[in-house]
């Protein structure tokens, strides 16, 4: 169990760019999330998938933001024509979970674009 | 919104208990609470959570108030890599919704030699 991965660890951008995040999570972990941490603040939700399915995405999710999770396995958040306030600490975190159980997200380390 | 109330930050000594707080009096039958922590830098960790009694871990103990609308996380002889900002956070056990995580600003800790 290595843990979930994030690639890249960190990504500096113009504006107007296109960015792609990858998220590997634990393998066994049919959950995944994605968050959005600014400076100072806690993490906001963006987005879950339960397996391939994309069940919920959060007023905060634009249009110019997407993600896939096409096998239930890794996922990418991708950003379209970035601004400058999307810079920010993008977090993925999975957890395994049934119809009779939750449990605890595990996160990764984090994506920090810079958007200049 | 976070449906819970935490003091900003806090100081604790090398070595004796740190103890924080967290108020959530709006907390529903039918929910959660979890701590997190993230240190700087890397994504957050979670510690434990409870529904109404009183857990243990071997990170950390959870004392739930009788009614629920508090609780404090115990970290009974903390380090300085305990040195955090902590996260309590109410969660939705059932009916299943998904099980996002809805963070406030967290209480952050500094653990002082």
């Amino acid at each position: 169990d290595t843990g979930v991965s994030q690639n890249p660890r960190h990504k500096i951008t113009k504006r107007g760019q296109n960015v792609t995040f990858r998220c590997d999570p634990i393998s066994e972990h049919n959950r995944l999330y994605w968050y959005r941490q600014t400076l100072g603040q806690g993490p906001e939700f963006l987005t879950y998938f339960q397996n391939e399915a994309q069940l919920e995405k959060s007023r905060l999710l634009s249009d110019r933001f997407s993600a896939e999770r096409p096998k239930g396995s890794f996922s990418t958040l991708e950003i379209q024509r970035t601004e400058q306030g999307d810079s920010a600490m993008y977090l993925c975190a999975s957890s395994y979970s049934s119809s009779s159980s939750y449990n605890e997200q595990f996160f990764g380390p984090g994506t920090r674009l810079t958007v200049l | 919104d976070a449906k819970t109330t935490q003091p900003p930050s806090m100081d604790c000594a090398e070595g004796r208990a740190a103890n924080l707080p967290c108020n959530h009096s709006t907390i529903s039958g039918n929910e959660y609470v979890y701590w997190y922590r993230q240190i700087h830098s890397q994504g957050p960790q979670y510690i434990i959570h409870g529904l109404k009694n009183n857990e243990t871990n071997e990170m950390a103990s959870l004392i739930i108030t009788e009614d629920r609308k508090s609780s404090t996380l115990i970290l009974p002889h903390a380090t300085l890599r305990d040195t955090a900002v902590y996260y309590c956070i109410v969660r939705v056990a059932w009916p299943d919704q998904g099980g996002k995580l809805i963070f406030g600003q967290g209480t952050e800790l500094s653990v002082k030699p």
